[in-house]
């Protein structure tokens, strides 16, 4: 596609459930990123896709994050078992090289 | 480890006055630098980017930025700020011999423009 594809563009869920949030990165772009957004934390990677492969997931918070990717392109974030603390604006990055990224919008994720 | 240290969480500025964001990093080689804008729900779009060539770097919206290694500095410049500067600002360090190319971000300046 044109862009970074991120779904839902909002999401609220209730403490406790379990959410999925959505990438579809620009196509032909081998490398994928996962940062969250949130007040006090500022902007944090979570996690790095070179293909289907996550060589780097240093940044996941919990054991309760958990990203794949398949096919070299859709990736899915999923938290389980949400907590208040996991609200923040989930963003996805992909490219081609180091020297380009490109963001999708986000998702806002509220956890009530 | 890289960090990035941007002086000022929020600058205020009149319009047509110049803007100023400045961004320090600490990289124990030269890195990938870059910076971000992000307007309200929004995601983050380039401004500018530095990979090793020109010092002085020109972006989108009449903003430029220039390496200093000898500052270990980045800072962001625009001559004479518009009412649509008004954003937030991240800059951003990327290691090169990073097997990961992972972005490591600032904390964000609020850039604000009084008419």
């Amino acid at each position: 596609g044109a862009g970074v594809s991120q779904s839902p563009s909002n999401k609220v869920t209730e403490k406790g459930k379990d959410v999925e949030l959505r990438c579809d990165p620009i196509s032909g772009h081998t490398a994928l990123y996962w940062y969250r957004q949130s007040l006090g934390q500022g902007l944090e990677f979570l996690i790095y896709f070179q293909g289907n492969s996550a060589p780097d997931k240093s940044g996941l918070p919990s054991d309760r994050f958990s990203a794949e990717r398949t096919g070299g392109s859709v990736s899915t974030l999923t938290i389980q078992r949400t907590q208040q603390e996991d609200s923040a604006v989930y963003l996805c990055a992909s490219s081609f090289n180091r020297a380009g990224y490109t963001f999708g919008s986000g998702t806002r994720l509220t956890v009530v | 480890a890289q960090s990035v240290t941007q002086l000022g969480s929020h600058v205020s500025v009149s319009e047509g006055a110049l803007v100023l964001l400045r961004c320090n990093y600490s990289s124990s080689v030269p890195p990938y630098l870059f910076w971000y804008v992000q307007y309200p729900n929004q995601g983050l779009q380039l401004l500018l980017k530095y990979t090793s060539a020109a010092t002085l770097v020109k972006g989108i919206n009449g903003f430029e930025a220039e390496f200093k290694k000898s500052e270990t500095s980045f800072h962001l410049t625009k001559p004479s700020a518009h009412m649509s500067d008004a954003a937030e600002y991240f800059c951003a360090v990327s290691e090169v011999a990073s097997n990961t190319g992972k972005l490591i971000f600032g904390q964000g300046t609020t850039l604000q423009v009084k008419p």
